[in-house]
């Protein structure tokens, strides 16, 4: 079970927007900062989003992300077929065993 | 462009070890923590364990009996075992760079933000 609860799966057409949700708790994302992850199929999960809303170098202005108390959100504007991947969440759990953490993932799908 | 490769044993039978290295390459290796983290066929992300240099590493409570990372700073290096592995060790394997910042209210802002290729590790008699 991950620490993090995401969506399993969401869809939406090219050219469309979308929001993936991702939700914790006071130890993790209520008190730290959230990032966000891209898994194309067959590849490494790669850096899209951190420290809630920043772009690493190289991601484009169509990902954006934000938070709010214990949740947070990817959104994904102006769909691409390359943008069909998994999409994780991440955050620093303070609880006893701190550690980063991850959502269970959530598929996007363009139709 | 910093660049971790990772390799190691991809078939084990059960009871076996476990065994994987990870070179890092222009990460600024002394600086950071470097961690594993593997991902079950169909499942999502489980954070293994890290360590940074000059500090004992830290371990997922789930396998911290079976698990220890060392590191190699003269040649850049970082290394898992896990020993005794079943069926539910089978994973893709990932080493990665952990971006970890304390910051002074308290919070922390984490993030991987380079991995390595990943390997398929398979365990079966």
């Amino acid at each position: 079970q991950s620490v993090l609860t995401q969506s399993p799966s969401v869809s939406a057409a090219p050219g469309q927007k979308v929001t993936i949700s991702c939700s914790g708790s006071n130890s993790n994302i209520g008190n730290n900062f959230v990032c966000w992850y891209q898994q194309l199929p067959g590849t490494a999960p790669k850096l899209l989003i951190y420290d809630n809303d920043k772009r690493p170098s190289g991601i484009p202005d169509r990902f954006s992300g934000s938070k709010s108390g214990t949740s947070a959100t990817l959104g994904i504007t102006g769909l691409q077929a390359g943008d069909e991947a998994v999409y994780y969440c991440g955050s620093w759990d303070s609880s006893l065993n701190a550690r980063g953490v991850f959502g269970g993932g959530t598929k996007l799908t363009v139709l | 462009q910093v660049q971790l490769q990772q390799w190691g044993a991809g078939l084990l039978k059960p009871s076996e070890t476990l065994s994987l290295t990870c070179a890092v390459y222009d990460g600024f290796f002394s600086d950071y923590f470097w961690s594993w983290i593997r991902q079950s066929p169909g499942t999502g992300l489980e954070w293994i364990g890290e360590i940074r240099h000059g500090e004992s590493a830290n371990y997922n409570p789930s396998l911290m009996n079976r698990v220890t990372i060392s590191i190699d700073t003269s040649n850049n290096h970082f290394s898992l075992r896990l020993s005794s592995v079943t069926a539910a060790d089978a994973a893709v394997y990932y080493c990665a760079r952990h971006i970890v910042v304390e910051l002074t209210d308290s919070r922390t802002a984490d993030r991987y933000d380079y991995w390595g290729q990943g390997t398929l590790v398979t365990v079966s008699s």
